[in-house]
């Protein structure tokens, strides 16, 4: 049974940083690309960045270029989003999700719990 | 960006009755790639079914639910609505990058 678990969300001040992490199991994570997404009332649900299995790849929505890090460990089976330079706006549910096929990085058919990031001051 | 836009906000039917809901690309999407997603309160969104015309349902998803479309119109038809269909649904387009979702539409109980 795929399982993906998010953890590392927290209150945390605008400018600040955080790390994410997805703990994966059920499944041959370095075979799929991974994607982080994130939800909040006031921008929905918004694809925020994935990566490849091989982890020599990367994608990033415009809003987050630059500030967020996605990485991944192969040996741990876990995914990262390192999160920098903090905005309110950046307020959101964050889920990890994986493909149904591992020869395309989309759509979402597994979903985690999500983790709750609040940048506030 | 692709925009995507669904139709109606809320959609209010009964148990037995049919739904359709709509999800309009403001871009022809390449390959036709859109998914629909399923999200009850508290839970993740539930893949329901994606590919090609969105018509290629997720394992375990009942088929009741379909999708068609192309191009830029897409729809998500719930043939007979049972009482745990009740949700908010979303379109996804993985035609371009980043990939968008629309805003959702509720699906309440008349």
């Amino acid at each position: 049974e795929v399982q993906l678990l998010e953890s590392g969300g927290d209150l945390i001040q605008p400018g600040g940083s955080l790390r994410l992490s997805c703990a994966a199991s059920g499944f041959t994570f370095n075979t799929y690309a991974m994607s982080w997404v994130r939800q909040s009332p006031g921008r929905g649900l918004e694809w925020v960045s994935a990566i490849n299995g091989g982890a020599t790849a990367t994608y990033y929505t415009d809003s987050v270029k630059g500030r967020f890090t996605i990485s991944r460990d192969n040996s741990r089976n876990t995914l990262y989003l390192h999160m920098n330079h903090l905005r309110v706006e950046d307020t959101a549910l964050y889920y990890c999700a994986k493909p149904p096929h591992d020869y395309q990085d989309y759509p979402f058919e597994h979903w985690g719990q999500g983790t709750l990031v609040t940048v506030s001051s | 960006d692709i925009v995507l836009t669904q139709s109606p906000g809320t959609l209010s039917l009964s148990p037995g009755e049919r739904a359709t809901l709509s999800c309009r690309a403001s871009q022809s999407l390449a390959s036709d790639y859109l998914a629909w997603y399923q999200q009850k309160p508290g839970q993740a969104p539930r893949l329901l079914v994606f590919g090609a015309g969105a018509s290629n349902r997720a394992t375990g998803i009942p088929d009741r639910f379909s999708g068609s479309g192309s191009a830029t119109d897409f729809t998500l038809t719930i043939s007979r609505l049972e009482p745990e269909d009740f949700a908010v649904y979303y379109c996804q387009q993985f035609g371009s990058s980043p990939r968008t979702f629309g805003q959702g539409t509720k699906l309440e109980i008349k």
